[in-house]
Protein backbone atom coordinates (compact mmCIF):
# COMPACT_ATOMS: atom_id res chain seq x y z
CA UNK A 1 0.00 0.00 0.00
CA UNK A 2 1.38 3.65 -0.59
CA UNK A 3 2.60 5.35 2.45
CA UNK A 4 1.64 8.62 3.59
CA UNK A 5 2.52 11.04 1.49
CA UNK A 6 3.96 14.98 2.36
CA UNK A 7 4.74 17.91 0.99
CA UNK A 8 7.00 20.43 0.28
CA UNK A 9 9.62 17.86 1.45
CA UNK A 10 12.14 21.44 2.55
CA UNK A 11 10.75 24.82 3.01
CA UNK A 12 12.68 27.82 4.00
CA UNK A 13 10.92 31.16 4.65
CA UNK A 14 11.59 34.45 6.09
CA UNK A 15 10.14 35.04 9.67
CA UNK A 16 6.66 36.73 9.44
CA UNK A 17 5.94 34.88 6.14
CA UNK A 18 3.26 31.99 5.95
CA UNK A 19 3.60 28.08 5.00
CA UNK A 20 0.85 25.61 4.24
CA UNK A 21 1.93 21.43 4.44
CA UNK A 22 0.04 19.17 2.63
CA UNK A 23 -0.44 15.51 3.71
CA UNK A 24 -2.29 12.60 1.78
CA UNK A 25 -3.01 9.98 4.51
CA UNK A 26 -2.86 6.28 3.45
CA UNK A 27 -6.37 5.32 1.79
CA UNK A 28 -8.91 4.84 4.26
CA UNK A 29 -7.48 5.98 7.27
CA UNK A 30 -9.77 7.71 9.42
CA UNK A 31 -7.82 9.14 12.17
CA UNK A 32 -5.19 11.68 10.68
CA UNK A 33 -1.82 13.14 12.99
CA UNK A 34 0.50 16.21 12.94
CA UNK A 35 3.70 16.64 14.54
CA UNK A 36 6.04 19.19 15.67
CA UNK A 37 9.53 17.81 15.74
CA UNK A 38 12.46 19.94 16.71
CA UNK A 39 15.80 19.07 16.29
CA UNK A 40 17.30 16.71 18.95
CA UNK A 41 13.87 15.79 20.35
CA UNK A 42 10.86 13.89 20.09
CA UNK A 43 7.62 14.46 17.91
CA UNK A 44 5.02 16.37 19.64
CA UNK A 45 1.28 16.53 18.63
CA UNK A 46 0.06 19.55 17.26
CA UNK A 47 -3.43 17.74 16.34
CA UNK A 48 -5.78 14.83 15.72
CA UNK A 49 -8.21 14.61 13.61
CA UNK A 50 -11.09 11.87 13.17
CA UNK A 51 -12.57 11.41 9.80
CA UNK A 52 -12.98 15.36 9.76
CA UNK A 53 -13.55 16.38 12.46
CA UNK A 54 -10.65 17.76 15.10
CA UNK A 55 -10.16 15.91 18.54
CA UNK A 56 -7.34 16.79 19.82
CA UNK A 57 -5.73 20.59 19.43
CA UNK A 58 -5.11 21.37 22.85
CA UNK A 59 -1.49 21.69 21.79
CA UNK A 60 -1.74 23.66 18.70
CA UNK A 61 -0.81 26.86 18.68
CA UNK A 62 -3.54 28.65 17.54
CA UNK A 63 -2.78 32.37 17.00
CA UNK A 64 -0.81 31.20 14.39
CA UNK A 65 -0.93 27.83 13.49
CA UNK A 66 -4.39 26.43 11.72
CA UNK A 67 -5.17 22.84 10.30
CA UNK A 68 -8.01 21.70 8.16
CA UNK A 69 -8.99 17.81 7.10
CA UNK A 70 -11.50 18.67 4.29
CA UNK A 71 -13.47 15.33 3.50
CA UNK A 72 -12.07 13.69 5.69
CA UNK A 73 -8.76 12.74 3.48
CA UNK A 74 -5.90 15.12 2.31
CA UNK A 75 -4.79 17.78 5.32
CA UNK A 76 -3.12 21.01 5.08
CA UNK A 77 -0.98 22.49 8.55
CA UNK A 78 -0.88 26.59 7.75
CA UNK A 79 1.42 28.82 9.89
CA UNK A 80 1.30 32.53 9.58
CA UNK A 81 2.94 34.45 10.22
CA UNK A 82 5.88 31.76 11.00
CA UNK A 83 8.99 33.11 13.79
CA UNK A 84 12.32 31.65 13.98
CA UNK A 85 11.19 28.88 16.57
CA UNK A 86 8.99 27.43 14.39
CA UNK A 87 12.00 25.56 12.36
CA UNK A 88 11.28 21.76 12.63
CA UNK A 89 10.35 18.96 10.87
CA UNK A 90 6.44 18.68 10.75
CA UNK A 91 5.47 15.07 10.36
CA UNK A 92 1.99 13.95 9.40
CA UNK A 93 0.62 10.38 11.05
CA UNK A 94 -2.49 8.34 9.57
CA UNK A 95 -4.35 5.14 11.66
CA UNK A 96 -6.68 2.56 10.42
CA UNK A 97 -8.72 4.27 13.70
CA UNK A 98 -7.85 5.98 16.91
CA UNK A 99 -6.71 3.28 18.89
CA UNK A 100 -3.23 2.43 19.01
CA UNK A 101 -3.31 -1.01 18.33
CA UNK A 102 -3.31 -0.35 14.61
CA UNK A 103 -0.04 1.25 14.42
CA UNK A 104 0.83 5.51 13.04
CA UNK A 105 2.11 5.32 9.84
CA UNK A 106 3.93 8.36 9.64
CA UNK A 107 5.22 10.29 6.54
CA UNK A 108 8.67 11.47 6.12
CA UNK A 109 7.68 15.08 7.18
CA UNK A 110 8.29 18.70 5.73
CA UNK A 111 11.46 20.55 6.93
CA UNK A 112 11.08 23.99 7.51
CA UNK A 113 13.57 26.57 8.10
CA UNK A 114 12.82 30.21 8.92
CA UNK A 115 15.33 32.46 8.87
CA UNK B 1 5.37 14.75 29.23
CA UNK B 2 6.88 11.19 28.42
CA UNK B 3 5.86 8.39 30.99
CA UNK B 4 9.29 6.30 29.79
CA UNK B 5 13.11 6.57 30.59
CA UNK B 6 15.44 5.65 28.12
CA UNK B 7 19.21 5.97 28.21
CA UNK B 8 20.80 8.50 25.61
CA UNK B 9 22.60 7.07 23.33
CA UNK B 10 24.02 3.12 22.80
CA UNK B 11 26.47 0.99 20.31
CA UNK B 12 25.96 -2.22 18.90
CA UNK B 13 28.62 -4.14 17.14
CA UNK B 14 26.66 -5.38 13.47
CA UNK B 15 25.55 -9.33 13.56
CA UNK B 16 25.18 -8.77 17.93
CA UNK B 17 22.07 -8.35 19.47
CA UNK B 18 20.65 -5.06 20.28
CA UNK B 19 18.92 -4.94 23.76
CA UNK B 20 17.55 -1.33 24.58
CA UNK B 21 16.44 -0.85 27.94
CA UNK B 22 13.29 1.14 28.67
CA UNK B 23 12.01 1.91 31.99
CA UNK B 24 7.86 2.93 32.83
CA UNK B 25 7.40 2.63 36.36
CA UNK B 26 4.31 4.40 36.40
CA UNK B 27 2.60 2.33 33.66
CA UNK B 28 -1.54 1.69 34.49
CA UNK B 29 -3.09 -1.61 33.92
CA UNK B 30 -4.68 -0.57 30.66
CA UNK B 31 -1.46 0.59 29.00
CA UNK B 32 0.29 -0.55 26.52
CA UNK B 33 4.56 -0.29 25.65
CA UNK B 34 5.57 0.41 22.51
CA UNK B 35 8.55 0.83 20.22
CA UNK B 36 9.30 2.72 16.97
CA UNK B 37 12.28 3.91 15.73
CA UNK B 38 13.48 6.97 13.64
CA UNK B 39 15.95 6.61 10.91
CA UNK B 40 17.90 9.86 9.74
CA UNK B 41 15.30 12.29 7.70
CA UNK B 42 12.36 9.81 7.88
CA UNK B 43 9.17 9.50 10.11
CA UNK B 44 9.25 7.28 13.15
CA UNK B 45 8.39 3.66 11.99
CA UNK B 46 6.15 1.08 14.61
CA UNK B 47 8.05 -1.94 15.62
CA UNK B 48 6.32 -3.67 18.06
CA UNK B 49 4.02 -3.41 20.98
CA UNK B 50 3.01 -5.45 24.44
CA UNK B 51 0.92 -5.17 27.17
CA UNK B 52 1.75 -7.91 29.39
CA UNK B 53 3.14 -10.90 27.87
CA UNK B 54 6.68 -10.73 25.44
CA UNK B 55 6.39 -10.31 21.80
CA UNK B 56 7.96 -11.55 19.22
CA UNK B 57 7.47 -10.12 14.89
CA UNK B 58 9.97 -10.04 11.90
CA UNK B 59 11.40 -6.95 13.41
CA UNK B 60 12.36 -7.61 16.64
CA UNK B 61 11.18 -8.71 20.27
CA UNK B 62 9.47 -7.08 23.42
CA UNK B 63 10.51 -8.48 26.82
CA UNK B 64 8.31 -6.87 29.84
CA UNK B 65 9.18 -7.71 33.05
CA UNK B 66 6.02 -9.43 35.40
CA UNK B 67 5.49 -5.99 37.34
CA UNK B 68 5.57 -4.14 33.35
CA UNK B 69 7.81 -1.42 35.06
CA UNK B 70 10.14 -1.61 32.58
CA UNK B 71 11.18 -3.29 29.05
CA UNK B 72 13.49 -4.74 26.83
CA UNK B 73 13.59 -4.33 22.78
CA UNK B 74 15.44 -6.67 21.29
CA UNK B 75 17.02 -6.71 17.92
CA UNK B 76 18.51 -10.46 17.53
CA UNK B 77 21.03 -9.47 14.70
CA UNK B 78 21.81 -5.70 14.26
CA UNK B 79 22.83 -4.59 11.13
CA UNK B 80 23.96 -1.00 9.87
CA UNK B 81 20.29 -0.31 8.90
CA UNK B 82 19.00 -0.42 12.27
CA UNK B 83 21.15 2.75 13.47
CA UNK B 84 17.94 4.47 14.47
CA UNK B 85 16.55 6.34 17.69
CA UNK B 86 14.16 4.28 19.56
CA UNK B 87 11.76 5.28 21.45
CA UNK B 88 9.80 3.39 23.75
CA UNK B 89 6.00 4.65 24.33
CA UNK B 90 3.75 3.96 27.26
CA UNK B 91 -0.10 4.46 26.35
CA UNK B 92 -3.74 3.55 27.04
CA UNK B 93 -5.71 4.97 24.00
CA UNK B 94 -4.76 8.42 23.73
CA UNK B 95 -1.90 9.83 21.16
CA UNK B 96 1.65 8.72 20.92
CA UNK B 97 3.68 10.84 23.44
CA UNK B 98 7.47 11.10 22.24
CA UNK B 99 10.20 11.45 25.00
CA UNK B 100 14.33 11.69 23.33
CA UNK B 101 13.98 8.25 22.94
CA UNK B 102 17.77 5.57 22.36
CA UNK B 103 20.12 6.78 19.64
CA UNK B 104 21.48 3.14 18.26
CA UNK B 105 24.99 2.93 16.43
CA UNK B 106 25.16 0.02 14.91
CA UNK B 107 29.26 0.10 13.98
CA UNK B 108 30.70 -2.42 11.71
Amino acid sequence: EAGVAQSPRYKIIEKRQSVAFWCNPISGHATLYWYQQILGQGPKLLIQFQNNGVVDDSQLPKDRFSAERLKGVDSTLKIQPAKLEDSAVYLCASSAHSGLLYGYTFGSGTRLTVV
Amino acid sequence: DAKTTQPPSMDCAEGRAANLPCNHSTISGNEYVYWYRQIHSQGPQYIIHGLKNNETNEMASLIITEDRKSSTLILPHATLRDTAVYYCIVSGNTPLVFGKGTRLSVIA
